[in-house]
């Protein structure tokens, strides 16, 4: 089983490019998560989306753009990418919100922009 | 912000012994849940443990345990007989519940790199 998968594993763009990570998932599970790791700040959520056509903001959403018209789809648009948005991008899912639900992450993409 | 903190940036354990990680977290919310993710050197993030804010006992999974203490917000990692594959970095995470301000998403602490010795 496929399970979580992101494309691409690794990137590299320059500053104000348009960049798209792609996530996708086998479970059919409802929500989905992008994050980014940064060292001395953990991971935090950037957008996440509760089903097909409904997405929100987390912590950090500034200069992502995020959209989900099929279930098993979450691609992160970084609109105009800036040496900031360097970071490790994970994707995440669970099967529903509820605060018992595990999420299963993806095995992320390095993105360097130069 | 309902904040996640671990306040052992690096632990160091001999193989074959037990270790704990420390995690302490805040919250307002009546309902939530506490997961720990490994993060081994390849990157990916797997999935350890969970306890339920409701759970009576303490959540194990192998060699895996929570020490759990609601009135103290604490949900520390306890690993048993430590192999050298366990030299990864730890990730203590919380869930909220229906009703709070972090319903569905996950809070992440800073992590606690874990070295363990031959």
């Amino acid at each position: 089983d496929a399970g979580i998968t992101q494309s691409p594993r690794y990137k590299i763009t320059e500053t104000g490019r348009q960049v798209t990570l792609m996530c996708h998932q086998t479970w059919s599970h409802s929500y989905m998560f992008w994050y980014r790791q940064d060292l001395g700040h953990g991971l935090r959520l950037i957008y996440y989306s509760a089903a097909a056509d409904i997405t929100d903001k987390g912590e950090v959403p500034d200069g992502y753009v995020v959209s989900r018209s099929k279930t098993e789809n979450f691609p992160l648009t970084l609109e105009s990418a800036t040496r900031s948005q360097t970071s490790v991008y994970f994707c995440a899912s669970s099967s529903a919100g509820a605060f018992q639900e595990t999420q299963y992450f993806g095995p992320g993409t390095r993105l360097l922009v130069l | 912000a309902q904040k996640i903190t671990q306040t052992q940036p690096g632990m160091f354990v001999q193989e074959k012994e037990a270790v704990t990680l420390d995690c302490t977290y805040d919250t307002s919310d009546q309902s939530y849940g506490l997961f720990w993710y490994k993060q081994p050197s390849s990157g990916e993030m797997i999935f350890l443990i969970y306890q339920g804010s409701y759970d009576e006992q303490n959540a194990t999974e192998g060699r895996y345990s929570l020490n759990f203490q609601k009135a103290r917000k604490s949900a520390n990692l306890v690993i048993s007989a430590s192999q050298l594959g366990d030299s990864a970095m730890y990730f203590c995470a919380r869930r909220g519940g229906a009703g709070g301000t972090s319903y569905g998403k996950l809070t992440f602490g800073q992590g606690t790199i874990l070295t363990v010795h031959p």
